[in-house]
């Protein structure tokens, strides 16, 4: 069964900090892996998607890289500002066939401060 | 392209009513999946739904249910509720499901008095 952990699950820095949240998985037969921000009582905002072939992908000042063999993610913002306050999860697909479901991690809620 | 959308965004209902909320996908998406989100328990997924057929189901109780209409269109309905069910509830549409980027709308926030 799939669990999805995301340490830590609070993180304040100051503005201008490069930082990194991770994120773990148990089971490493993941087709993708896809990092959402959602602000308070908001959905939630699809930022990065790695298909399971793939070790990394870049947005702007994001970037989010994938290791299937150590169950891994990891979500670098660079030059962080305090707009990117918000919660951070990461979910891992899972699934047989055409289907199949995210599984979310508890979210590590960011705090930038100007 | 119009994002996902979710009504009611707000509802309130007493215990052992029932409630039907709606969603409307991205256009051109076939597949629609459900997800409850709390404090305790974090984002749940409860089903998906592709051509207008279950094709996926998480573990609720049969008091959620679902349907997909021939637009895409998606409602999933709660009865008898109970206080758990407060709850912020996620729809997400892709093209067609399986491992494909998800697109979330905005919620309905579910209270249950």
């Amino acid at each position: 069964k799939q669990e999805v952990t995301q340490i830590p699950a609070a993180l304040s820095v100051p503005e201008g900090e490069n930082l990194v949240l991770n994120c773990s998985f148990t089971d490493s037969a993941i087709y993708n892996l896809q990092w959402f921000r959602q602000d308070p009582g908001k959905g939630l905002t699809s930022l990065l998607l790695i298909q399971s072939s793939q070790r990394e992908q870049t947005s702007g000042r994001l970037n989010a890289s994938l290791d299937k063999s150590s169950g891994r993610s990891t979500l670098y913002i660079a030059a962080s500002q305090p707009g990117d306050s918000a919660t951070y999860l990461c979910a891992a697909f899972n699934g047989s066939g055409n289907t199949g479901k995210l599984i979310f991690g508890q979210g590590t809620t960011l705090q930038v401060k100007p | 392209k119009a994002g996902v959308t979710q009504t009611p965004r707000y509802l309130i209902k007493t215990r052992g009513q029932q409630v039907t909320l709606s969603c409307s996908p991205i256009s051109g998406h076939r597949s629609v999946s459900w997800y409850q989100q709390t404090p305790g328990q974090g984002l749940q997924f409860l089903f998906e739904y592709f051509s207008e057929t279950q094709r996926n189901k998480g573990n609720f109780p049969g008091r959620f249910s679902g349907r997909q209409f021939s637009n895409s269109r998606s409602e999933m309905n709660v009865s008898t509720l109970e206080l758990g069910d407060s709850a912020l509830y996620l729809c997400a549409s892709s093209l067609d499901g399986g491992a494909g980027q998800q697109f979330f709308g905005p919620g309905t926030r579910l209270t249950v008095l």
